[in-house]
């Protein structure tokens, strides 16, 4: 089974509006955390936002948040004002505690695509 | 301050060739992982280390990949032999040691192409 499962392979939104890229995983491991990372064209990874899963607030970080339903196993990222420079692709990426490497398991990824 | 820094950006192998991918963590972060990545597709772990020791070795797809990081800071990701099949953007990541949050910071990847 997928861990981390992105449905949306591409999206597009207009410039301004905010937008919901949806991420579900799967994991028995009470301790986990969950990262959305952005790739520009450029290729390089760029971190976004991070919600561990016994925070007990939704994680956010400026025109970035994560709308994170436990129960659900969802974290979806919402990106509020979209700008042009958001055209990129998103990847969810779980860390669970039970490897020691804390190694990342990355979704297939969204790629968004801004219009102006 | 430096982010995770990666050279050659770009590298072209005949098959059969021999390529070393470095990377250069960030200073003072003890974790380094590689990932790979396959045109369209999210990275997929290969290794990871915490400062000179290997620690997990268990997503490198042959004998053909060797990963050290002899002093603790740089990193050399090698590929013996190459196959068309490990054409790919390989990434490096360096972090924290393992805590709260760990957040991994990548670098900009080697996009390799074995002819």
């Amino acid at each position: 089974a997928q861990k981390i499962t992105q449905t949306q392979p591409g999206m597009f939104v207009q410039e301004k509006e905010a937008v919901t890229l949806d991420c579900t995983y799967d994991t028995s491991d009470p301790s986990y955390g969950l990262f959305w990372y952005k790739q520009p064209s450029s290729g390089e990874m760029i971190f976004l936002i991070y919600q561990g899963s016994y925070d007990q607030q939704n994680a956010t970080e400026g025109r970035y948040s994560l709308n994170f339903q436990k129960a659900r196993k969802s974290a979806n990222l919402v990106i509020s004002a979209s700008q042009l420079g958001d055209s990129a692709m998103y990847f969810c990426a779980m860390r669970e505690s039970s490897y020691a490497g804390n190694m990342l398991t990355f979704g297939g990824g969204t790629r968004l695509m801004v219009k102006p | 301050g430096a982010g995770v820094s990666q050279s050659p950006r770009y590298k072209v192998a005949k098959r059969g060739q021999d390529v070393a991918l470095r990377c250069d963590p960030i200073s003072g972060h003890v974790s380094l992982f590689w990932y790979q990545q396959a045109l369209g597709q999210g990275p997929e772990f290969l290794t990871y280390f915490q400062n000179e020791a290997q620690l997990d070795k268990s997503g490198l797809p042959s004998d053909r990949f060797f990963a050290e990081r002899p002093e603790g800071s740089v990193s050399t990701l090698k590929i013996q032999r190459t196959q068309q099949e490990d054409s790919a953007v390989y990434l490096c990541a360096s972090s924290l040691p393992p805590g709260s949050t760990d957040t991994q910071y990548f670098g900009p990847g080697t996009r390799l192409t074995v002819l």
